[in-house]
């Protein structure tokens, strides 16, 4: 099946710095989203993205598919973006996502 | 807004006991996932329904099965709860056409002692 890699693992800001996490993934997909998953364990989803660049205010998403990665910037960071970020692919015809194990992100104030 | 739900935000089980979790979404999604999640592990998925009565096995079926009777509800069902299916369990949803994106419930924080 599809691999997905997320980097780094574990990221500690101070709060106002920028941010860019990676995901890399082993074959083509026609479905990427970016999750952020708060410390209460519950799971948003920011981003549809399978190919293209999006923004949605301090996030932005860009997902390069010919060469099988995303990246995900955070700019100007708070403490209420702390939490883990997720990568999550699907080839063609499935529509089952595969998750990356995530990038935990702590903003300290 | 999409909103699903999950019946219980923690659960303690004993050993052996039969044990089940309920999700329900309100946005007529066809399809509803069961993962649970792991320290260091991420996502795995354990069941996928793609409609009312239809499942799928997932990457971790075992010591699980599920059911779907209505179209909005999806049940996860823990036949004899052991010790290694201590866990966060996640339901989502997602509908047929279009993108695809999947909205999560709260989660259950189950353990099972």
């Amino acid at each position: 099946g599809i691999q997905v890699e997320q980097s780094p693992p574990d990221l500690i800001l101070q709060e106002g710095a920028n941010s860019t996490l990676r995901c890399n993934f082993s074959d083509s997909v026609n479905n990427l989203q970016w999750f952020h998953q708060n410390p209460w364990g519950q799971l948003i989803n920011l981003f549809y993205i399978p190919s293209g660049t999006k923004q949605n205010g301090r996030l932005s998403a860009t997902t390069v598919a010919t060469e099988r990665y995303s990246l995900l910037y955070i700019s100007s960071s708070q403490t209420t973006d702390s939490g883990v970020y997720f990568c999550a692919v699907a080839n063609f015809g499935n529509e089952k996502l595969t998750f990356g194990t995530g990038t935990r992100l702590t903003i300290i104030p | 807004d999409v909103k699903v739900t999950q019946s219980s935000r923690y659960l303690v089980k004993r050993t052996g006991e039969k044990v089940f979790l309920e999700c329900v979404q309100d946005m007529d999604h066809e399809n509803m996932f069961w993962y649970r999640q792991d320290p260091g592990l991420g996502l795995r998925l354990i069941y996928f329904s793609y409609d009312v009565k239809m499942k799928e096995k997932g990457d971790i079926p075992e010591g699980y099965s599920v059911s779907r009777e209505k179209k909005e509800r999806f049940s996860l069902i823990l036949e004899s709860a052991s010790t290694n299916q201590t866990s966060m369990y996640l339901c989502a949803s997602t509908d047929r056409e279009g993108r695809y994106e999947q909205y999560f419930g709260p989660g259950t924080r189950l353990t099972v002692t």
